[in-house]
């Protein structure tokens, strides 16, 4: 079956602090991989994808993400957090089976503390 | 462009009222979705659309119609509304079929009471 998992509901990290978000997907055929953000009151905006080639992609507002097929992960990370990044990141998993659906994680709310 | 718009922003119905929740994309856009966004749920497809004339149900169709009778707009229509459709709904929509990614609407928050 189709998913995604984001362990984490919740993380809190100082501004200035380094950031992973964590994402694990089971697909069955070769994935595209995304990111939103979500910040309050807000639709979802896309951070950055993965289709294919290089496993290290580079989003908007310093963001990257490193897709790693071994591990069935696209982890999320930025070097150094502005208070600004505080939202809900969704990650999610569409390809080329089942009708093209996009599979969304349910989703990890960023706190950034000063 | 507007991107992708719905209307109303907040809407607050009683126990068996119906009523219509608007979409619209002006990027020529021919596939569209709606969803529903639950605390620790993520978001759910409702209904989805690869074109005019062509919907199909999504994960959690029930209690939900959709409608696609233009390119531009999805419509979606809550029959007889009920407690548990107390969410915020997203629509979005994406250039075709294959995953490229979706634009999404600013939500609509929707409360049954």
């Amino acid at each position: 079956a189709q998913s995604v998992t984001q362990p984490d509901i919740h993380i809190t990290v100082s501004e200035g602090a380094s950031l992973e978000l964590r994402c694990n997907y089971s697909y069955g055929a070769t994935p595209y991989l995304f990111w939103y953000v979500q910040s309050p009151g807000q639709g979802l905006q896309l951070l950055l994808k993965y289709f294919s080639g290089d496993t290290l992609v580079q989003g908007i507002k310093g963001f990257e993400a490193e897709f790693k097929r071994s591990q069935s992960s696209f982890n999320l990370r930025k070097p150094s957090v502005h208070w600004s990044d505080a939202a809900e990141y969704f990650c999610a998993v569409g390809g080329d089976t089942g009708g093209f659906k996009t599979i969304f994680g349910a989703g990890t709310r960023l706190f950034v503390k000063a | 462009n507007a991107g992708v718009t719905q209307t109303p922003k907040f809407q607050v119905l009683k126990t068996g009222q119906s009523m219509t929740l608007q979409c619209a994309q002006d990027m020529n856009h021919e596939y569209m979705s709606w969803y529903r966004q639950d605390p620790g749920m993520g978001l759910r497809l409702i209904h989805y659309s690869v074109g005019a004339g062509i919907t199909d149900q999504g994960e959690v169709p029930n209690g939900y119609n959709v409608s696609r009778s233009t390119t531009e707009d999805f419509p979606l229509r809550l029959l007889s509304a009920a407690p548990s459709q107390t969410s915020v709904y997203f629509c979005a929509s994406r250039r075709d079929r294959t995953p490229y990614e979706q634009y999404f609407g600013p939500g609509t928050r929707l409360t049954v009471t």
